[in-house]
């Protein structure tokens, strides 16, 4: 069975910065379309992040320069570094593994809030 | 920020059928990509619901369909019921420098 966990989210303050996790049990990360995905309360869904099996990473321009993602093999876990955060990059974040242009599986989220 | 516009909300009698329709550009579905269609439940992540315009990931019923021409796609869900209540959202590939990724505005699915 395929999961996703989340985790790393919480209040930070403005211009601070914040790792999340993505533990996948289930499947192998390096083996497919990993991406991350946020809504802001009360928001749509946005696109943020992805990397692929080759290691080939994209960003959405809303956070290029700022957000990193990566992946560790050995520990089978994704991660979203995020810099210089800002109040609109509250939102709740959520790990997907993909579908070549879809999101099939979807973690729980975790909260990041950026307020002083 | 979203650049596949849905109707803000829908809403259909118990076992009545309704429709979400997702309008998007050249750069996206006009381009022959595929639209994908999630459904979120109150207080919970979105569950996938249809990918490749039509199809039905294991599990979900087939009370839920999808279609796609031209520049647009649209979801349908025959024998509505009070479980279908949720937020729905179409997806797509777009090949315009600003995003791979895109999201439709998102739909509330009431039952009345």
């Amino acid at each position: 069975e395929v999961q996703l966990v989340e985790s790393g989210g919480g209040l930070i303050q403005p211009g601070g910065s914040l790792r999340l996790s993505c533990a996948a049990s289930g499947f192998i990360v390096s083996r497919n379309y990993m991406r991350w995905v946020r809504q802001a309360p009360g928001k749509g869904l946005e696109w943020v992040s992805a990397i692929y099996s080759g290691g080939s990473t994209y960003y959405a321009d809303s956070v290029k320069g700022r957000f990193t993602i990566s992946r560790d093999n050995s520990k089978n876990t994704l991660y979203l570094q995020m810099n210089s955060l800002r109040a609109e990059d509250t939102a709740v974040y959520y790990c997907t593994r993909g579908g070549d242009e879809y999101f099939q599986h979807w973690g729980q989220g975790t909260l990041v809030t950026v307020s002083s | 920020q979203s650049v596949l516009t849905q109707p803000p909300s829908v809403s259909g009698a118990p076992g009545q059928r309704v429709t979400i329709s997702c309008t998007g550009s050249s750069s996206n579905i006009g381009a022959g990509y595929d639209v994908h269609w999630y459904q979120q439940l109150p207080g919970t992540a979105p569950k996938l619901l249809i990918y490749g315009n039509s199809n039905r990931p294991s599990g979900v019923p087939d009370r839920f369909s999808g279609s796609k021409s031209g520049t647009s796609a649209s979801l349908a869900i025959t024998g509505l019921q009070a479980e279908d209540e949720a937020d729905y959202y179409c997806q797509s590939y777009d090949s315009s420098l600003s995003a791979f990724y895109v999201f439709g505005t998102g739909t509330k699915v009431t039952v009345l």
